[in-house]
């Protein structure tokens, strides 16, 4: 089985400044690595993707996370955030080569982006 | 637009009166599921459905049911509600794979059973 651990369960943070978002996972087969976000009151979108290749992913509106394999890890960041990045985030993970898509999720961590 | 679409957004209902969420995606996606999302768990599995007829228990069934009669609708079926499956649910689909590709979700369903 898999597992997901967001460190942190609320991430308060200035407006332009940096933002680090940890996620570890748990996992006895490879797995693909995913962020999603959810603004208020809406659905999940997805921020990024980790599937094979270069460590380092770059995702929608300014995020990039690292896939580190020894340390099981999967940090989300972004360099300077915006009022409008107020939201909770999601880690997630699917094994590979598994039929459909099922996904196992982190607890959530919840930004909140002060002026 | 390529969406997902649950209704209602948001349900009250009492103990025990069956109740339906329907969910329909318009993106021809073979792979739909139905999660539940409680304060500090993440989003957590309730069933899932592989394609028309093919459906199986997530990680936390108990309580629910599902039907995939057609391709695009995959409605949550709660027999007899109970307080504890107060929460909120979201519908989410995606191209079959095998785990490589994005889930398109719904709004949510605000659940509250009294």
């Amino acid at each position: 089985a898999q597992s997901v651990t967001q460190l942190d369960s609320q991430v308060p943070v200035f407006e332009e400044a940096p933002v680090e978002l940890r996620c570890n996972y748990s996992s006895s087969v490879s797995v693909y690595l995913f962020w999603y976000v959810q603004y208020p009151n809406q659905g999940l979108q997805l921020l990024l993707k980790y599937l094979s290749g270069s460590t380092l992913v770059k995702g929608i509106n300014g995020f990039e996370a690292e896939f580190n394999k020894s340390q099981t890890s999967f940090h989300l960041r972004k360099p300077s955030v915006h009022i409008s990045d107020t939201a909770e985030y999601f880690c997630a993970v699917s094994v590979v080569g598994a039929a459909g898509n099922k996904l196992t999720f982190g607890g959530g961590t919840r930004v909140l982006v002060k002026p | 637009e390529a969406q997902v679409t649950q209704n209602p957004r948001y349900l009250i209902t009492v103990t025990g009166k069956k109740l339906t969420v329907t969910c329909s995606q318009n993106m021809n996606h073979e792979y739909m599921s139905w999660y539940r999302q409680d304060p500090g768990l993440g989003l957590r599995q309730i069933y899932y459905s592989m394609n028309v007829e093919v459906t199986d228990k997530g990680d936390v069934p108990e309580g629910y049911k599902v039907s995939r009669k057609e391709k695009r609708n995959f409605p949550l079926i709660l027999e007899s509600p109970s307080p504890n499956q107060t929460s909120l649910y979201f519908c989410a689909s995606s191209p079959g794979g095998t785990g490589n590709t994005e889930a398109f979700f719904g709004q949510g369903t605000r659940l509250t059973v009294v």
